[in-house]
């Protein structure tokens, strides 16, 4: 298995709902990020848990809250989002650190629509 | 913070011509990671590149790496219309964990 699977694909939510995104792999990767990008802009980090702990929070609103239940799962907990949280949020693994050539490998994106 | 820019940002050429994209990136790296979006995808990798002078090929796609100068290129070779597409460099951190992405070039090719 090759592939970082991700869920929903698409997602509409008011601003007071709460929902999850989903990614999963099982590749043996331990390192799993969450990027957001907006249209015609480079990924942007979030989040990147390192041997299922947090490793890196880049300053995310806490309305955004990871959850990294074993190796193989990644979730994304939203609550309260903004109509300008909307964009396509992008879960990647790696082997982690220097292992290797520790290339990224992309889910197909989950596209979040705020209303 | 690294720091990563691409030129061109936008880039339309004929089908048959040849570019190069550049890469910069601020801090010293001795890796560096080429990434291909189409619209509305995701991004899959294209090259990794590990040392100073690595040269990667794939079709029409050769990367280079230059850690002195704190370069890659990215040359397309006879474009076709299939390689329209946005490209990333990306560039880790000193701990390997997190990854600077460079603005991304869109590239079209018309016929």
């Amino acid at each position: 298995d090759t592939e970082v699977t991700q869920t929903p694909k698409h997602l509409v939510m008011g601003m007071t709902n709460k929902k999850s995104l989903k990614c999963e792999q099982h590749m043996g990767h331990r390192a799993m990020y969450w990027y957001k990008q907006k249209a015609k802009k480079p990924p942007e980090l979030m989040f990147v848990y390192s041997y299922e702990k947090l490793s890196i929070n880049e300053s995310v609103p806490s309305r955004f809250s990871p959850e990294c239940p074993n190796s193989s799962l990644l979730n994304l907990h939203l609550h309260a989002l903004q109509p300008e949280d909307s964009a396509l949020y992008l879960c990647a693994s790696s082997l982690g650190g220097f292992t290797g050539a520790n290339v990224l490998t992309f889910g197909a994106g989950s596209r979040l629509t705020v209303l | 913070e690294l720091k990563v820019e691409q030129n061109p940002l936008f880039l339309s050429m004929q089908e048959g011509k040849n570019y190069t994209i550049y890469c910069n990136y601020s801090t010293t790296s001795d890796r560096l990671y080429w990434y291909r979006q189409d619209p509305g995808k995701s991004l899959e990798s294209l090259f990794v590149l590990l040392s100073n002078g690595a040269v990667k090929q794939e079709g029409r796609l050769m990367a280079s790496l230059d850690t002195k100068a704190r370069l890659s290129t990215l040359h397309i070779t006879a474009a076709v219309h299939d390689l329209s597409a946005t490209y990333f460099c990306a560039v880790p951190s000193n701990t390997g964990n997190q990854f600077y992405f460079g603005t991304g070039t869109s590239l079209t090719v018309i016929p």
